[in-house]
């Protein structure tokens, strides 16, 4: 199985900081990483597919990038509505592996 | 609207078996995979299986094989997770999701609000 590595687990961050998460695959998965925002009691939400394709209706401040095995998430100027957990997941092989996830707390 | 309720959860004993449903709508359902992810309490997400449209190819990950079974209704717009031999570590929110293709990948893009199946005695 791929297995997929968030970096950092959690981070404390304030409102229009620019925040950063990576991903890094266990072997080559191309571009085929999406990118996943779940809040606390909450259904998870896809950001964005196959590494920098933003999903329709996230807001722009949401970027990605990467490919092969390291991907990164940036949130350009953090938001309240964006603290939340934060998963990246392979899609090039079954079984599709997440990321442990990143939650970004307020400083 | 897309929409995915999850039903069918609850409390069983270890050894036991429970039945999870998946009615959709909104979509075309014979149209889509399907999946179950599942997430154990305060845990991160874990896929657990998926079905072709039509059912004539179905997934498993590991820990599931030979327990598990996924099917669905195409008529009923409805997707099942048959659980047997249940085990105190399948204690989580299962999730339906529709399996989309995008951009030459997939994703699971409509989740269910899920329902939570704890496995204790």
């Amino acid at each position: 199985d791929i297995q997929m590595t968030q970096s950092p687990s959690s981070l404390s961050a304030s409102v229009g900081d620019r925040v950063t998460i990576t991903c890094r695959a266990s072997q080559n998965i191309s571009k085929y990483l999406n990118w996943y925002q779940q809040k606390p009691g909450k259904a998870p939400k896809v950001l964005m597919y196959v590494a920098s394709t933003l999903q329709s209706g996230v807001p722009s401040r949401f970027s990605g990038s990467g490919s092969g095995t390291d991907f990164t998430l940036t949130i350009s100027s953090l938001q309240p509505e964006d603290f939340a957990t934060y998963y990246c997941q392979q899609s090039n092989r079954s079984p599709r592996t997440f990321g442990q996830g990143t939650k970004v707390e307020i400083k | 609207e897309v929409q995915l309720v999850e039903s069918g959860g609850g409390l069983v004993q270890p050894g036991g078996s429970l039945r999870l449903s998946c009615a959709a709508s909104g979509f075309t359902f014979s149209s889509y995979w399907m999946s179950w992810v599942r997430q154990a309490p305060g845990k991160g997400l874990e896929w657990v299986a998926n079905i072709k449209q039509d059912g004539s190819e179905k997934y498993y990950v590991d820990s599931v094989k030979g327990r598990f079974t996924i099917s669905r209704e195409n008529a009923n717009n409805s997707l099942y997770l048959q659980m047997h031999s249940l085990r105190a570590e399948d204690t989580a929110v299962y999730y339906c999701a529709r399996d989309a293709p995008w951009g030459s990948g997939w994703a699971f893009d409509y989740w269910g609000q899920g329902t939570l199946v704890t496995v204790s005695s």
